[in-house]
């Protein structure tokens, strides 16, 4: 199975600030890699699928970069709203695996 | 637009079966290139993926998994179903049904439902 490893485990920020979560891959994975938001008590969303494509609807302070084994995903600008647990997910290979996410936390 | 719905016992007993079904609406589970899939998610812990449909019958399953679980599918009802045998406290989650759209590049978890709390318990 692919490993994926997310850094940090959580992170605090002020809204208004750049944020950046990184994930890793134990192989390479091309660019099949997916990002997902998840609010408490909520279904995680896509937020970005293929390394670095916006789901539609998605606002555009969300990006991603990255090929191979690694990959980020930053928020340009945090507003209220984007304080969440924050997952990547590779579709390289069966099973699918999900990093550990990354929780962003208002300071 | 496509909902998902999980439906089934909130209450399972140690060793016995953990059955859920996902309810689609908005589409037939037969139209399209999708998955039809299971995610868990113990309490504070991050995603499992449990295992895959498609409406062909076609499946997989995680492998540590693979000797408890059974997904099948109904088109008739447009449902899908999950049964999880044998359970212990470590199967205590919040299960989610999910469509993965592998026509899309790459395949990726487009849709899911609003996730069920299933507790292992005596």
């Amino acid at each position: 199975d692919i490993q994926m490893t997310q850094s940090p485990f959580s992170l605090s920020a002020s809204v208004g600030d750049r944020v950046t979560i990184t994930c890793r891959a134990s192989q390479s994975i091309s660019r099949d890699l997916n990002w997902y938001q998840q609010k408490p008590g909520k279904a995680p969303k896509l937020l970005i699928y293929g390394a670095s494509s916006l789901q539609s609807g998605v606002p555009s302070r969300f990006s991603g970069s990255g090929s191979g084994t690694d990959f980020t995903l930053t928020i340009s600008s945090l507003q209220p709203e984007d304080f969440a647990t924050y997952y990547c997910q590779q579709s390289y290979s069966t099973p699918r695996t999900f990093g550990q996410g990354t929780r962003v936390e208002i300071k | 637009q496509v909902q998902l719905q999980e439906s089934g016992p909130g209450l399972v007993k140690p060793s016995q079966t953990l059955s859920l079904t996902c309810t689609v609406s908005g589409a037939s589970i037969s139209s399209g290139s999708f998955y039809w899939t299971w995610i868990r998610q113990p309490a504070g812990k991050g995603l499992e993926w449990i295992g895959r449909i498609y409406t062909s019958g076609r499946t997989n399953y995680k492998s540590s998994l693979k000797s408890r679980v059974t997904i099948s599918v109904d088109t008739s009802k447009n449902q899908f179903s999950l049964n999880l045998s044998s359970v212990t406290a470590a199967d205590t989650a919040v299960y989610f049904c999910a469509r993965e759209d592998w026509g899309a590049d790459p395949p990726n978890f487009d849709c899911w439902g609003q996730g069920t709390l299933v507790t292992v318990s005596s």
